[in-house]
C-alpha cells in the first residue's frame, strides 16, 4: 500500500517532443503528489506538486494529470529541449506526515 | 545564501571503517531526512527527524546511525555493519510545507 510504481524507466525523444510519465499508488490517504528532476551527481530539484483537489496543473513546460478515482498521475513535458535530459521522480505522501514515497525513476534523454 | 549542503562530496571508506557523513541547512526546517540512492534506483529513506533531539528509523537504517543535537545539523554515521555502503547519499528537510528540500549529495566508496 506504500508503494508508488513508475513507467517507463527510460525514454527518449526528439527535440520538441512531449514525453509523458507515469506513476501510480495504492494508498487512498495520499494527498500530495510532488515531482523532482535530477540531474546527475547532484540532488533532486522539486519540479511541480499536485494536491488532489485539483485534476490539471502547469508550471511553464510542464504539467502534471491527476486521475484520482484511478490512483494515477502523470507529468507532461512540453516542447522538450535536449537541457531537459534528466532523471524523474514521482512521489507521494500524507499531509502532515512528512516521509515522502518515491517512485523508481524515469531517465529521460531529449536528442537535438 | 539560504540552503543544505553536504559534505564531502566524495567519500572513501575503507573495510570495517565507520564515517560520518555532514548535512547541514540553514533554512530554519523543522524535519531532516536521510536518503540512499544506488544507481538505477530510486531514493530509499534511512533515517529521518522532525524535531531536535528525536529521530526514527526508516526503510533501510541497519547499519546506519544518526543524531539530532542541533535544529540545523543531522549528521549520518555509516557504520562497519553496513555491508554494502558504496552509495549517493542525499539528505533533505522540510518545513512547515510538505515540500522536501535536498543538498547536493555525497558519493561514499568503500575500497
Amino acid at each position: 500500500q506504500q508503494q508508488v510504481k513508475q513507467s517507463p524507466q527510460s525514454l527518449i525523444v526528439q527535440k520538441g517532443g512531449i514525453p509523458i510519465i507515469n506513476c501510480a499508488y495504492e494508498n487512498t490517504a495520499f494527498d500530495y503528489f510532488p515531482w523532482y528532476q535530477q540531474f546527475p551527481g547532484k540532488g533532486p530539484a522539486l519540479l511541480i506538486a499536485i494536491r488532489p483537489d485539483v485534476s490539471e496543473k502547469k508550471e511553464g513546460r510542464f504539467t502534471i494529470s491527476f486521475n484520482k478515482s484511478a490512483k494515477q498521475f502523470s507529468l507532461h513535458i512540453m516542447d522538450s529541449q535536449p537541457g531537459d535530459s534528466a532523471t524523474y521522480f514521482c512521489a507521494a505522501s500524507k499531509y502532515g506526515y512528512n516521509k515522502l514515497i518515491f517512485g523508481a525513476g524515469t531517465r529521460l534523454a531529449v536528442h537535438p | 545564501d539560504g540552503g543544505i549542503t553536504q559534505s564531502p562530496k566524495y567519500l572513501f571508506r575503507k573495510e570495517g571503517q565507520n564515517v560520518t557523513l555532514s548535512c547541514e541547512q540553514n533554512l530554519n526546517h523543522d524535519a531532516m531526512y536521510w536518503y540512499r540512492q544506488d544507481p538505477g534506483q530510486g531514493l530509499r529513506l534511512i533515517y529521518y527527524s522532525q524535531i531536535v533531539n528525536d529521530f526514527q528509523k526508516g526503510d533501510i537504517a541497519e547499519g546506519y546511525s544518526v543524531s539530532r543535537e542541533k535544529k540545523e545539523s543531522f549528521p549520518l554515521t555509516v557504520t562497519s555493519a553496513q555491508k554494502n555502503p558504496t552509495a549517493f547519499y542525499l539528505c533533505a528537510s522540510s518545513g512547515e510545507s510538505d515540500t522536501q528540500y535536498f543538498g547536493p549529495g555525497t558519493r561514499l566508496t568503500v575500497l
